[in-house]
């Protein structure tokens, strides 16, 4: 399978703390991007990172990816209750002749922020 | 409303009835996906077209599956002898040619 790992699958904190959820995938990626999903509803887009990028910011989102070790980190700083909600990494995988743009997603990791 | 509008939210029906939902996409998008996601998954990828075309298909896709894309426009994802292990929320994204893929509210189908 090309699935996106995140880890942890659940995550509890205090409201005005960091949350950091990390994602592996298996293959050559276009890019990777990140997705936020409140309880029964449709994804979010938050952040895309492309395969040459190490690093980059939005607003209170940071993101990573290495490569190397086929891994990304999404990080949120001073984190709100309204932030709660399921956070998916969807790498792209890449295919020959060009983005197919079929998104693998993984299970996921519920972030709970206590007021 | 300009974004992906999927109708219609909620579906209930019992086994062996098809049903089909559609997605309309962000206009002028020409990259339309859907993707299925059971609860505690992430959503699975099961085909998407470009333009008309349907370009590819997942393995999940099973024969009672059908999509089309007649216009390059709106889409419909049909089902035909629902089963129980349909029961899943059926989600719809759209792209103009950027990677950045907009999904829709989704359709909640339960197979009784």
């Amino acid at each position: 399978s090309q699935q996106g790992e995140e880890d942890p699958q659940a995550l509890s904190i205090q409201e005005g703390e960091n949350a950091t959820m990390n994602c592996s995938y298996k293959t050559s990626i276009n890019n990777l991007q990140w997705y936020r999903q409140n309880s029964g509803r449709g994804l979010v887009h938050l952040i895309l990172i492309r395969s040459n990028e190490r690093e980059k910011h939005s607003g209170r989102l940071r993101v990573t990816l290495d490569t190397s070790k086929k891994s990304s980190s999404l990080l949120i700083t001073a984190s709100r209750a309204a932030d709660t909600a399921s956070y998916f990494c969807a790498p792209e995988p890449m295919n020959y002749g060009g983005s197919q743009g079929n998104l693998i997603f993984g299970k996921g990791t519920k972030l709970s922020v206590k007021p | 409303d300009t974004g992906v509008s999927q109708n219609p939210r909620h579906k209930i029906t019992k086994r062996g009835q098809n049903v089909t939902f559609r997605c309309d996409p962000i206009s002028e998008h020409n990259r339309l996906y859907w993707y299925r996601q059971t609860l505690g998954q992430g959503p699975e990828f099961l085909t998407y077209f470009q333009n008309e075309a349907q370009l590819e298909k997942s393995r999940l896709l099973s024969d009672r599956f059908s999509a089309e894309r007649p216009k390059g426009s709106f889409s419909t994802l049909e089902i035909q002898r629902t089963e129980q292990g349909d029961s899943a929320m059926y989600l719809c994204a759209s792209t103009g040619g950027g990677e950045t893929q907009y999904f829709g509210p989704g359709t909640r189908l339960t197979v009784l």
